[in-house]
């Protein structure tokens, strides 16, 4: 079956535009992660969806940062005036129930952002 | 501050070989260690993982270790093979919270013919 789905794969911007980055989970999963991963470094916790309610975004870096997941599928990273110190690999994951238990998370392919 | 630390940062090992990665953890609320293998242009994909109420577990050539008095737990992998190539990050969650998970730093494995 389909796996969690991220979309571009690349993508590269200049120092102050504005990019989004899509992420099609597993369908039917409640929960949903953003994960930065720079590199040579693990994954760091940006924010969490349950179904469309965003419930912790304690780890967005910025305001310039800001994840939507309306219809509780689909979810857009959206980083504002973008910065250098922005590139990195951003990932998604999925989960089939809410946060809180041992619910294994499935991974996206990640987003190569690199701003010049 | 590294919640996880996570060593060796690299490992080379031929194959047949036993390659061992570790990590130590402050937190002592964490109650849940995955260990995730992540091979190039991929996500990091969960390869076991292990509660602290057992101090070990073995699932095939991978086995955790976990000392709980010592907030260190470990990834054995027996006859490494060169497809075991790849990146390994431990991670420790809390189950009551939100279940995020902290992750180490990583270890670059290779395993040569």
């Amino acid at each position: 079956g389909a796996g969690v789905s991220q979309s571009p794969r690349y993508k590269v911007a200049k120092r102050g535009q504005d990019v989004a980055l899509r992420c099609d989970p597993i369908s039917g999963h409640v929960s949903l992660f953003w994960y930065q991963q720079a590199l040579g470094q693990g994954p760091e916790f940006l924010t969490y969806f349950q179904n469309e309610a965003q419930l912790d975004k304690s780890g967005l870096p910025s305001d310039r940062f800001f994840a939507e997941r309306p219809e509780g599928s689909v979810s857009t990273l959206k980083i504002q005036r973008t910065q250098q110190e922005d590139s990195a690999v951003y990932l998604c994951a999925s989960s089939p129930g809410p946060s809180g238990g041992y619910n294994e998370q499935f991974f996206g392919p990640g987003t190569r952002l690199t701003v010049l | 501050q590294q919640q996880v630390k996570q060593s060796p940062q690299s490992l080379i090992v031929q194959k047949g070989g036993i390659s061992i990665i570790n990590c130590a953890y402050e937190n002592t609320a964490f109650d849940y260690f995955p260990w995730y293998q992540q091979f190039p242009g991929k996500g990091p994909a969960l390869l076991i993982a292990i509660r602290p109420d057992v101090s070990e577990k073995k699932e095939g050539r991978f086995t955790i270790s976990f000392n709980k008095s010592a907030k260190q737990f470990s990834l054995h992998i027996m006859d490494s093979q060169p497809g075991d190539s790849a990146t390994y990050f431990c991670a420790a969650s809390i189950r009551g919270g939100s279940y995020i998970p902290t992750f180490g730093r990583g270890t670059s494995l290779i395993v040569h013919p």
